[in-house]
């Protein structure tokens, strides 16, 4: 659904450790995921996509985890670093988009990586 | 190869004033997206252009929002007679292709700031 103006959750974390940031979508016929980090002052960074005939795609040092039946993604980062932190969204492509990607965001999950 | 620009970073402007925002794209891309992100919010789509066309204003408020991407220059997301709830980050992002499983690079954003 659409994100509500509350303040973000935050997710803490050691350095070195694993972290994992969960995501419910609201359209199951959306059928393309990406999940963007975003720094202060910054626009959102591409970090990686996975498409719904997948349900797992890994890249360097994420991975990304889609459970159709219950609408749930998640993005897992190993060895988390101070540079990992930042606002981390996902995002869906509307499934009435006529043929390009009209994203839906979610509402953000802070991560804070502590030495 | 530069990714999208947008200017200004930062813009100021009194109430009843017209705020201009510019987003060039990056070389050869012909798609344009722009956004609205309000403080701790995930970003809302807004509009979607090709050169010359408007595809999809949907979300695109009915009075003084208006947006344009001509054949030559850079797009324009134009908002006259700002209010202060019009103070928001303003991203746009652009693709080679109108794809619905492509994830698309922002840039870094224009803050507005109506007073």
């Amino acid at each position: 659904g659409e994100s509500v103006g509350l303040h973000l959750p935050t997710l803490s974390v050691q350095e070195g450790d694993n972290s994992i940031i969960n995501c419910a979508y609201s359209n199951s016929a959306s059928d393309y995921f990406i999940w963007y980090k975003q720094e202060s002052g910054k626009g959102p960074q591409f970090i990686i996509d996975i498409r719904s005939n997948m349900d797992k795609r890994q890249g360097q040092r994420v991975t990304v985890l889609l459970n159709k039946t219950v609408k749930h993604l998640s993005l897992q980062i190993a060895a988390t670093q101070p540079g990992d932190s930042a606002v981390y969204f996902c995002a869906e492509n509307s499934a009435q988009s006529g043929g390009y990607n009209k994203l839906i965001f979610g509402a953000g999950t802070r991560l804070a990586v502590h030495p | 190869n530069a990714g999208v620009m947008q200017n200004p970073r930062h813009l100021v402007r009194r109430r009843g004033q017209e705020a201009r925002l510019r987003c060039s794209p990056m070389k050869g891309h012909s798609h344009v997206y722009w956004y609205r992100q309000l403080p701790e919010e995930g970003l809302k789509f807004m509009v979607y252009l090709q050169k010359e066309n408007i595809i999809d204003e949907s979300g695109m408020p009915k009075e003084r929002f208006s947006a344009e991407f001509p054949k030559e220059g850079p797009s324009i997301l134009r908002i006259q007679q700002v209010v202060r709830g019009d103070s928001a980050a303003y991203f746009c992002a652009s693709s080679p292709i109108r794809d619905t499983n492509y994830g698309y690079t922002f840039g870094s954003g224009t803050r507005l700031t109506v007073v």
